[in-house]
């Protein structure tokens, strides 16, 4: 079993649309947790960490559900500068473990 | 705001060759990471420097050597290059490690072996 594992996609969505990403993490002694995103096989860039009691930073919300080992990632209003591929990442033990990612494409 | 610089950006060798990546970044980080991406795959952790004057083995680190060299630089060698090391290679530093901070990414070196 993978240790971040992620549905790779790709997600297909209209602009406008809201659309969630959901990955799960294997190391219970994980300590914190990121959403990173892609572009076009360019570096990964931060896009969010995401804390226990859940945070958003504008369109973009995510959640985290330590006694599931489940990370979550919701987008409202998809724009089309939003295709790229999230990321998934865990920290354990001061290293990042990524998942292998999961595709949005958004069409106008 | 140059942030993590990687040279090259692209290289092609022939297997057996070697060769040294170069990654430099300008934040006063302390900690610095080697990554290769593949097709398929995430990111994958080759070697990372914790502080400076310290390396250690990531989850793939067969084939490849580091070198801290100051707080700064931190570079990735391949003795003699293999077509299963072509790869994007991305290098990374972060304040600390272990400490739950992000890091922050070169834009990768595109490296063929043919």
């Amino acid at each position: 079993r993978k240790e971040v594992e992620q549905d790779p996609g790709p997600f297909n969505v209209p602009e406008g649309a809201t659309v969630a990403f959901n990955c799960t993490y294997s190391n219970s002694a994980s300590q914190s947790f990121f959403w990173y995103r892609q572009d076009c096989r360019k570096e990964p860039k931060l896009l969010m960490s995401v804390y226990s009691s859940g945070n958003e930073d504008g369109r973009f919300t995510a959640q985290l559900n330590r006694a599931s080992q489940y990370i979550s990632l919701l987008i409202r209003d998809s724009k089309l500068s939003d295709s790229a591929t999230y990321l998934c990442v865990v920290n354990v033990g001061g290293k990042l473990i990524f998942g292998q990612g999961t595709e949005l494409s958004v069409k106008p | 705001n140059a942030g993590v610089t990687q040279t090259p950006k692209f290289q092609v060798l022939k297997t057996g060759q070697s060769m040294t990546l170069q990654c430099a970044q300008d934040m006063n980080h302390n900690s610095m990471y080697w990554y290769r991406q593949d097709p398929g795959m995430g990111l994958r952790l080759i070697y990372y420097s914790a502080s400076e004057g310290t390396t250690d083995k990531g989850e793939v680190p067969n084939g490849y050597n580091v070198s801290r060299l100051n707080k700064r630089e931190f570079s990735l060698r391949l003795e003699s290059a293999a077509p299963s090391q072509t790869s994007v290679y991305f290098c990374a530093s972060s304040r600390g490690h272990g400490d739950n901070q992000p890091q922050h990414f070169g834009d990768g070196t595109r490296l063929s072996i043919l």
